[in-house]
């Protein structure tokens, strides 16, 4: 079955602009995760959905940050007026719900802000 | 704030050489996972340890948890080019369904 979709894959954008990254998730699973990777480091944890559950938002760094998730599908992260040191790689990650259960990651979104 | 530390932070090494990636925390995990990430692609799971002390082997790599569940470790014999890649640990925070990922170790196999 088709695995974790992101896109843009890429998008280049100017300083001060809104962006809008989608994440659509592996069919059935009822969790989903935006996670940020700086320069091939580590993954700093954005925000959660669960099912109908309020999303966990305790990892974005500032309130030009936002995502939803519609339908307990499709989930979009918004960044408005965005700033140089928003640029990163933006992962996106579906399981079955439980932090034991196996996360998959989509191929993630790279963000340029010039 | 839980965190986890790798280390080494980069490795290079010829291929057929053993190599240990450390992963350390001064904060208890109920469950650790290892991850594999190559460029361009996002992290895909190789393993989960759940108990301290738990040793898990898959073909060449052999991970470990520590007694106290604050540290883990994987173990590489006889690197190949193909294990090159970004590796990244993480740990289930307690009480969330979060994972809090280390600082990740760059290996590279040269041939």
């Amino acid at each position: 079955g088709a695995g974790v979709s992101q896109s843009p894959s890429n998008k280049v954008t100017e300083k001060g602009k809104d962006v809008e990254l989608r994440c659509d998730p592996i069919s059935g699973h009822t969790a989903l995760y935006w996670y940020r990777q700086s320069l091939g480091q580590g993954l700093e944890f954005l925000i959660y959905f669960q099912g109908n559950s309020a999303p966990d938002k305790s990892g974005l760094p500032s309130d030009r940050f936002s995502a939803e998730r519609t339908g307990g599908s499709v989930s979009t992260l918004t960044i408005q007026r965005t700033q140089q040191e928003d640029s990163a790689v933006y992962l996106c990650a579906s399981s079955l719900g439980g932090v034991a259960e196996t996360q998959y990651f989509g191929p993630g979104t790279r963000l340029l802000v010039l | 704030t839980q965190l986890l530390e790798q280390s080494p932070q980069f490795l290079s090494i010829q291929e057929g050489e053993n190599l240990t990636v450390y992963c350390n925390s001064s904060s208890v995990f109920s469950s650790l996972q290892w991850y594999r990430q190559e460029p361009g692609e996002g992290p895909v799971l190789l393993v989960t340890v759940v108990t301290g002390g738990e040793v898990k082997k898959l073909k060449r790599l052999t991970f470990q948890f520590g007694d106290a569940r604050k540290d883990s470790s994987l173990h590489i014999t006889a690197a190949q080019p193909g294990d090159t890649g970004l590796y990244l640990c993480a740990g289930a925070a307690n009480n969330t369904d979060k994972l809090i990922f280390g600082t990740g170790t760059r290996l590279q196999v040269f041939p």
